[in-house]
């Protein structure tokens, strides 16, 4: 079945720091991938997407990209605040239209 | 008034208690979610309906049912509540192809 392998964590850096938090995956035919954040005492809300091969999604300074050849989505950030202090999650959608989460990530950015 | 509306937020029940999590949503959306969230273990699946006549298990279901009352309305219940039923329970609502999804605000769950 479909799977999601996230970085562990936690992961804690200094402000303005470069961010990168690995996603692999495992999936028949072609998913999409997303990124999820959730701040302290709130639900999740979806950064970014991308629904096909080679593609990048990017919001608030996040990018990933959509790697089909090693099965990757790997977010980055260039210069990490205080406020991006949260919980990271990959998922895909696959076949069965489902998303599948990875374990999160916990970043703290000390400033 | 949000998305995705859970209720209660924050719930503390004995064990072997039949306790009720609502969730409504106002995206006017058929799919509709329930995910459990562990530390370390990201969400998994609960259940899952597709429209109001369609009912499906997902990874974890035991000791869980659900009801789907009304398009826009899903609730789930767990019959006699175990101290490992403690988590954090999300609902979700999502688009026809599985790319959009509004997920509520929690119900946290604590099981003595």
């Amino acid at each position: 079945g479909d799977s999601v392998t996230q970085m562990e964590g936690p992961v804690t850096l200094s402000e303005e720091a470069f961010l990168t938090i690995n996603c692999t995956y495992t999936a028949t035919g072609y998913p999409s991938l997303f990124w999820y954040v959730q701040y302290p005492g709130e639900g999740l809300q979806l950064l970014l997407k991308a629904t096909k091969a080679d593609d990048k999604g990017s919001n608030k300074g996040f990018e990933a990209t959509y790697r089909k050849e090693t099965t990757s989505f790997h977010l980055e950030k260039g210069s990490v605040q205080v406020s991006d202090s949260a919980v990271y999650f990959c998922a895909l959608s696959g076949s069965a239209r489902q998303l599948t989460f990875g374990s999160g990530t916990q970043l703290t950015v000390l400033p | 008034d949000a998305d995705v509306t859970q209720t209660p937020r924050n719930r503390i029940t004995k064990t072997g208690k039949r306790i009720m999590l609502e969730c409504s949503q106002t995206k006017g959306h058929d799919r509709m979610y329930w995910y459990r969230q562990d530390p370390g273990l990201g969400l998994r699946l609960i259940y899952y309906s597709f429209d109001v006549k369609d009912i499906n298990k997902g990874e974890i279901s035991d000791g869980y049912s659900v009801s789907r009352q009304a398009q826009a309305k899903f609730s789930l219940s767990l019959e006699s509540a175990i101290p490992n039923q403690t988590a954090l329970y999300f609902c979700a609502t999502s688009e026809p192809t599985g790319k959009g999804y509004t997920f509520g605000s929690g119900t946290r769950l604590t099981v003595v």
